[in-house]
């Protein structure tokens, strides 16, 4: 079955620095949604993406899907702590639509 | 209301007792998803309603779970016999209907213990 590969699986930065997120699919992807989460808490949708070389912004966040739609990034601009959670891909396909499939996660920490 | 909501936030159970975790959607969402998240994992999908059907019940891993939903808008999640390993936050989510573009949006979870 097609599965999403996230790196880093964590990452520490400094306030104020620039970091990525990639999410990874062997196949090619028809709806990749990215969602955050702080500890204990449920999902917080951010962004979905559907045309390869889609982009969307919200606030700080970027979202991009390659042209080849097997491939997404985020990136975040000046992080702040705020910015602190998992971030989780995930995919909706194959015969059952409504199912979303995620990734394992990437646990992002921001210092002050 | 205005999210999704779940209840109850916290559940302590003993081995092989019986559990429901309570789900209400958005208002007017006809699709209505359970997910189960280990601790380090992604969620993992158990079902998923349209209406009041089950649409795909693919993912409940046994005949121990069960999940109702009868007049279209709040469903339930049955565990039968509970065991250790079903510890986990389950995670309801709703949206407008299944398409591939019809956002989820996701509940606070009920958190699962089974001592």
């Amino acid at each position: 079955s097609q599965e999403l590969e996230q790196s880093p699986q964590s990452l520490i930065v400094q306030e104020g620095k620039n970091l990525t997120i990639n999410c990874t699919s062997s196949k090619t992807l028809y709806g990749l949604y990215w969602y955050k989460q702080k500890y204990g808490e449920g999902l917080i949708f951010l962004m979905m993406l559907q045309k390869g070389g889609e982009e969307k912004s919200h606030e700080k966040i970027t979202a991009k899907l390659d042209e080849k739609k097997q491939q997404s990034s985020l990136h975040i601009t000046a992080s702040q702590p705020s910015h602190a959670g998992i971030y989780l891909c995930g995919y909706a396909g194959g015969t059952s639509y409504g199912k979303l499939t995620f990734g394992q996660g990437t646990i992002l920490t921001v210092h002050p | 209301g205005a999210g999704v909501s779940q209840t109850p936030s916290n559940k302590v159970t003993e081995k092989g007792k019986y559990v429901e975790l309570r789900c209400d959607p958005i208002s007017g969402h006809t699709a209505l998803y359970w997910y189960r998240q280990s601790l380090g994992q992604g969620p993992e999908f158990l079902i998923y309603f349209q209406g009041t059907g089950a649409a795909d019940d693919s993912g409940l891993p046994n005949d121990r779970f069960f999940a109702v939903r009868p007049e279209g808008s709040v469903s339930t999640l049955k565990i039968q016999r509970t065991e250790r390993g079903d510890s986990a936050v389950y995670l309801c989510a709703s949206s407008l209907n299944t398409h591939r573009a019809d956002t989820q949006y996701f509940g606070p979870g009920t958190r699962l213990t089974v001592l």
